[in-house]
């Protein structure tokens, strides 16, 4: 059975830094491309970014390009998102999700939320 | 990166068939068959129902099928049920190696 659990969300002030973390199992996580989607409270879903199993082929939303950083850990079967110079519209629920190097995103976390408030 | 365009709400009776609309670009529909929808029920995380425009994964109800024309994608639900209560959102690869959402549509089964 495939599982993603993220972990890291936590309130934090603008401005601040947060890393969120996603644990996989149930597939071959190193052949897979990952990405993070998140959706603000009461509203839609936005992709946020995503790599390839090799650690290639990243790309990020423009709202986030140059503050948000992912990365993976293939011998530990996580997935990374460092979140700098974290704004106001950045709260949101972010999801880890399996998929996004085509096709679509087939599996899904339950999500952890991120806050940004003074 | 603008979000493709669906209706807010829809609704239906028990029994019914109802469609949801996906508009894009061609930068993003148009272009690319990797179009995709999602049903995500209140504080539940998305299920994929429809990828590549018009496959069901297995298990997804065959009352839920997906087309594409041009630039617009749909969604349609045949034979409503109350179960089917939901929030659905498509989703299309981009141009710029990106993937942009639709703003999400409300069902209501009436």
């Amino acid at each position: 059975e495939v599982q993603l659990v993220e972990s890291g969300g936590v309130s934090v002030q603008p401005g601040g830094s947060l890393r969120l973390s996603c644990a996989a199992s149930g597939f071959t996580f190193s052949r897979q491309t990952m990405s993070w989607v998140r959706q603000a409270p009461g509203r839609g879903l936005e992709w946020v970014a995503k790599m390839k199993e090799d650690g290639s082929d990243v790309s990020y939303v423009d709202s986030v390009k140059g503050r948000f950083t992912i990365s993976r850990d293939n011998a530990k079967n996580s997935l990374y998102l460092q979140m700098n110079n974290l704004k106001a519209e950045d709260t949101a629920m972010y999801y880890c999700a399996k998929g996004g190097g085509g096709c679509c995103f087939d599996y899904w976390g339950r999500g952890t939320l991120v806050t940004v408030s003074s | 990166q603008s979000a493709l365009t669906q209706p807010a709400s829809v609704s239906g009776s028990p029994g019914q068939s109802i469609a949801i609309s996906c508009i894009g670009t061609s930068s993003d529909v148009g272009t690319y068959n990797l179009v995709s929808w999602y049903q995500q029920y209140p504080g539940k995380a998305p299920k994929l129902i429809i990828y590549e425009a018009s496959k069901r994964p297995s298990g997804v109800s065959t009352r839920f099928s997906g087309s594409k024309s041009g630039n617009t994608a749909s969604l349609t639900i045949s034979g409503l049920q109350a179960e089917d209560e939901a929030d659905y959102y498509c989703c299309s690869y981009s141009d710029g190696n990106i993937w942009v959402f639709g703003g999400g549509t409300k069902l209501t089964v009436l």
